[in-house]
């Protein structure tokens, strides 16, 4: 499978404690987003990279949170602190430039639960 | 700010008959246009974009989609439903002139198609 795969695909955690979800792109891909779906509403941006460079940050993303892409391959977003709004499905996708008119691939999503 | 409004919910379709389902979208410039599907506990999959050009966009799996500058419209359509079209239908826009590579999605609309 040549698609963009996501690592874990199901996370439970307690209210307080610190999780960290993998994302790896699509071969070649230079440009990795990652979003947020709670249930009920389209995906929201959180931030992206292009190569190793986190290029673009959305103000949903807290001081709580932080995403790397230390070579410019996989991702990994890491949430500290872990409250009960942050319970979602969080989609990574990735994209090839330099096409202007990019076309973001989308994994199949990490689902956290905070109890 | 770009924006992306899906006015139905849910869409319910009997097999064999055509199917639309609505998106408007609000940009500053030139809109990118994007239709992703969801099926249940999965990623979004990509069916189709405008960039330019035709008006009439075809994809995958027998959709395509009509954009409207005037309407500011890019509605999905398909000439003949199928049962495992049934899922979950992202309309997306993106304004190249911004600068910003982020999506903004719709809150999504539900497609049932019933046999």
């Amino acid at each position: 499978d040549t698609g963009v795969s996501q690592d874990p695909r199901h996370k439970i955690t307690k209210r307080g404690q610190n999780v960290t979800f993998r994302c790896d792109p699509i071969s070649e891909h230079n440009r990795l987003y990652w979003y947020r779906q709670t249930l009920g509403q389209g995906p929201e941006f959180l931030t992206y990279f292009q190569n190793e460079a986190q290029l673009e940050k959305s103000r949903l993303l807290s001081d709580r949170f932080s995403a790397e892409r230390p070579k410019g391959s996989f991702s990994t977003l890491e949430i500290q602190r872990t409250e009960q709004g942050d319970s979602a499905m969080y989609l990574c996708a990735s994209s090839f430039i330099p096409t202007a008119e990019e076309t973001q691939y989308f994994g199949p999503g990490t689902r956290l639960l905070v109890l | 700010a770009q924006s992306v409004a899906q006015p139905e919910d849910q869409v319910n379709v009997a097999e064999g008959n055509p199917l639309t389902v609505k998106c408007t979208y609000s940009v500053s410039g030139n809109p990118y246009l994007f239709w992703y599907v969801q099926y249940p506990n999965r990623g979004l999959q990509f069916l189709l974009k405008y960039i330019t050009g035709d008006n009439l966009v075809k994809g995958s799996y027998g959709f395509e989609a009509e954009f409207n500058k005037s309407q500011t419209s890019f509605h999905l359509k398909k000439p003949s439903a199928l049962v495992s079209d049934s899922a979950l239908y992202f309309c997306a826009v993106r304004d190249p002139d911004t600068g910003r590579r982020a999506l903004t999605f719709g809150s999504g609309t539900r497609l049932q198609v019933q046999p």
